[in-house]
């Protein structure tokens, strides 16, 4: 199975911050990399898809890249409702899909 | 409008088996560009897929937990059905169901493969304990 390893495992910013989050595929998965955000008790939210294209109505301020093996969520300016827990995905193979470990986005 | 939302018992005890159901709203089950799985979260950690089912009635299931899995759909229900067996307390989780966007045809008329969750159910929180 393709194995997804995100880091920071866990991060510190505050508002208005520039923020990166990394995930890594231990195999190439070209551009099958989705990003989710989750907030306590909540389902996942779907934020990018395909590496790069962002989900309708998902602010203009969540950015993806990469592709391959290596890929980067970037908020540009975080705001107070963006401290919430983000996963990456990939859907390489739809067979075995596969989620990164997570990485939780504090205040600080 | 897109709906899931998940049932079943929030109890079961060590050994027994889990049958949880996914009834959706909104699109249907045979539609080839969706598909349906069941993904899991123990309390503070990571999300964990289990099982997908294709619009064709194709079924994928994670490797470490594939003997224990069988997901199966009735479309004219708009169900989505996942038994789980001999459960452990390890197995606490909240099990949610999710439609995957499976492809997409581009400008050019390419087949582009996609793999993304685009609508979640709540969730259901399943115990195991005698």
């Amino acid at each position: 199975d393709i194995q997804m390893t995100q880091s920071p495992s866990s991060l510190s910013a505050s508002v208005g911050d520039r923020v990166t989050i990394t995930c890594r595929a231990s195999q190439s998965i070209s551009s099958y990399l989705n990003w989710y955000q989750q907030k306590p008790g909540k389902a996942p939210k779907l934020l990018i898809y395909a590496a790069s294209s962002l989900q309708s109505g998902v602010p203009s301020r969540f950015s993806g890249s990469g592709s391959g093996t290596d890929f980067t969520l970037t908020i540009s300016s975080l705001q107070p409702e963006d401290f919430a827990t983000y996963y990456c995905q990939q859907s390489y193979s739809t067979l075995t899909i596969t989620f990164g470990q997570g990485t939780r986005l504090e205040i600080k | 409008q897109v709906t899931l939302k998940e049932s079943g018992p929030v109890l079961v005890k060590p050994t027994e088996t889990l049958t949880l159901t996914c009834t959706v709203s909104g699109f249907s089950l045979s539609n080839a560009r969706m598909g349906v799985s069941w993904i899991r979260q123990p309390p503070g950690k990571a999300l964990e897929w289990l099982a997908h089912i294709f619009s064709n009635d194709e079924k994928s299931y994670s490797t470490s937990l594939k003997s224990r899995l069988t997901i199966s759909k009735d479309t004219s229900k708009s169900q989505v059905v996942l038994t789980m067996t001999n459960m452990d307390p390890v197995d606490t989780a909240t099990y949610y169901c999710a439609r995957m966007i499976t492809y997409y045809y581009d400008s050019s008329g390419y087949k582009r493969d996609l793999g993304y969750f685009d609508y979640w159910g709540q969730g259901t929180l399943v115990t195991v304990s005698s």
